[in-house]
């Protein structure tokens, strides 16, 4: 089993949609969990973190939850701007091990 | 803007031939990583540095090595290209030795090997 699982979609959505996509996780020293997100042919860059109590940046809003190891990113009002692959990440007490998901490509139409 | 550069940008080689690929950062940052990303497989940790002459390997370090004779340039060599080795290459970063701190890639390296 992969130590993390994402949806690859892709997520078709028309603009002002609310879309949401998680990430699943299996071992449970995971200590920071991030979202990224990856344009096409571009780098991945971060964002936003994700803490256990839920956190919002704007449209979007990322959850954690430990007991039943997965995350969550919910966009609102998706922006045709928003097409993107959106990146799980998960980060374990060493530096040395970070976990990236294979992506969930998310594509907002007119 | 994590100041990280990469070179070049794209290559195109043939296989058997040696390929060496560079990350170059300007902030004195102690961590630097190169990951490969492929279709399917996400991004894979290839070889890793905690500093000047610190390296380790990562997830798919076979057929690579890498060297860091200076804290600013990690150097990514594929001592014999394949084809498998074709891909996207990034170089990251994390811009603290704090634990919690995440990534910063660079823009990456488009390699085609023939």
């Amino acid at each position: 089993r992969k130590e993390v699982e994402q949806d690859p979609g892709p997520f078709n959505v028309p603009e002002g949609a609310t879309v949401a996509f998680n990430c699943t996780y299996s071992n449970s020293a995971s200590q920071s969990f991030f979202w990224y997100r990856q344009d096409c042919r571009k780098e991945p860059k971060l964002l936003m973190s994700v803490y256990s109590s839920g956190n919002e940046d704007g449209r979007f809003t990322a959850q954690l939850n430990r007991a039943s190891q997965y995350i969550s990113l919910l966009i609102r009002d998706s922006k045709l701007s928003d097409s993107a692959t959106y990146l799980c990440v998960l980060l374990y007490s060493s530096a040395s091990k970070i976990i990236f998901g294979s992506g969930t490509r998310l594509s907002i139409r007119p | 803007d994590a100041g990280i550069t990469q070179s070049p940008r794209h290559k195109v080689t043939e296989t058997g031939t040696p390929v060496t690929l560079r990350c170059h950062q300007t902030e004195n940052h102690r961590y630097m990583y190169w990951y490969r990303q492929d279709p399917g497989h996400g991004l894979r940790l290839i070889h890793y540095s905690y500093g000047v002459k610190d390296t380790d390997k990562g997830e798919v370090s076979d057929g690579y090595s890498v060297s860091r004779s200076k804290t600013e340039d990690f150097l990514l060599t594929l001592e014999s290209a394949t084809s498998s080795q074709t891909s996207v290459y990034f170089c990251a970063i994390i811009p603290r030795e704090l634990l919690q701190e995440t990534q910063y890639f660079g823009p990456g390296t488009r390699l085609l090997v023939l």
